[in-house]
């Protein structure tokens, strides 16, 4: 069974830095690009960032590009999200989640439960 | 970046109606090469993350009862509900993930009648 468990969330001041964690299992984790997608409160989705399969592309939104960094780390099979210069408009829940293949162009086929970012003074 | 809307933004349907919304992208999302469109939905129940539903455009995901269809190509596409049930009671999203940056359409909220 595929299971995407997302640490790292909280309260953080503008200006701030966090880096979320996904802890990855079920599947072989190579082998499928990850990423990114957030959802402030009460509004729509937001795509964030995508890493492929190898680690060798990586992708940003417009709003983040600059400013967070997408990253894993096969050994233990876990997704990273740095995100620094954090801003009140990035305050939502983030979404860690699966592609269907390695590559960073796949649909989003499994998603985490999400943890929670406030950006807040 | 390619921009998704959807319509409408809301609809109420009875139970065992049928529901059906669109959305439309403002670039093509159809890839050439495989003759494939990059085109996902998804539904998300208040509380929980966003479920796959259907992806290139038109293909079901595994376990996703047959009451769900899409179609289209390019920039039109629509997703059907043959006929509602309580449970599907939600909000739906289509996606492109074609173009980076990847976006998503605002949404459209399904309730029962």
């Amino acid at each position: 069974e595929v299971q995407l468990v997302e640490s790292g969330g909280g309260l953080i001041q503008p200006g701030g830095s966090l880096r979320l964690s996904c802890a990855a299992s079920g599947f072989t984790f190579s082998s499928f690009a990850m990423s990114w997608v957030r959802q402030a409160p009460g509004k729509g989705l937001e795509w964030v960032s995508v890493i492929s399969g190898s680690g060798g592309e990586t992708y940003y939104g417009v709003s983040v590009k600059g400013r967070f960094t997408i990253s894993r780390d096969t050994s233990n099979n876990t997704l990273y999200l740095q995100m620094n210069s954090l801003r009140a408009d990035d305050t939502a829940v983030y979404y860690c989640a699966r592609g269907r293949s390695a590559s960073s162009y796949a649909a989003i086929e499994y998603w985490g439960q999400g943890t929670l970012v406030t950006v807040s003074s | 970046d390619i921009v998704m809307t959807q319509s409408p933004d809301s609809l109420a349907v009875s139970l065992g109606e049928r529901a059906t919304i669109n959305c439309k992208s403002s670039q093509s999302v159809l890839y050439s090469s495989n003759n494939k469109n990059y085109l996902a939905w998804y539904q998300q129940k208040p509380g929980q993350p966003p479920k796959l539903l259907i992806y290139w455009a038109s293909t079901r995901e595994s376990g996703v009862p047959d009451r769900f269809s899409g179609s289209g190509s390019g920039t039109d596409f629509s997703l059907t509900i043959s006929s509602l049930q309580a449970e599907d009671v939600a909000v739906y999203y289509c996606h492109q993930h074609y173009s980076i940056p990847f976006t998503f359409g605002p949404g459209t909220k399904v309730d029962i009648k």
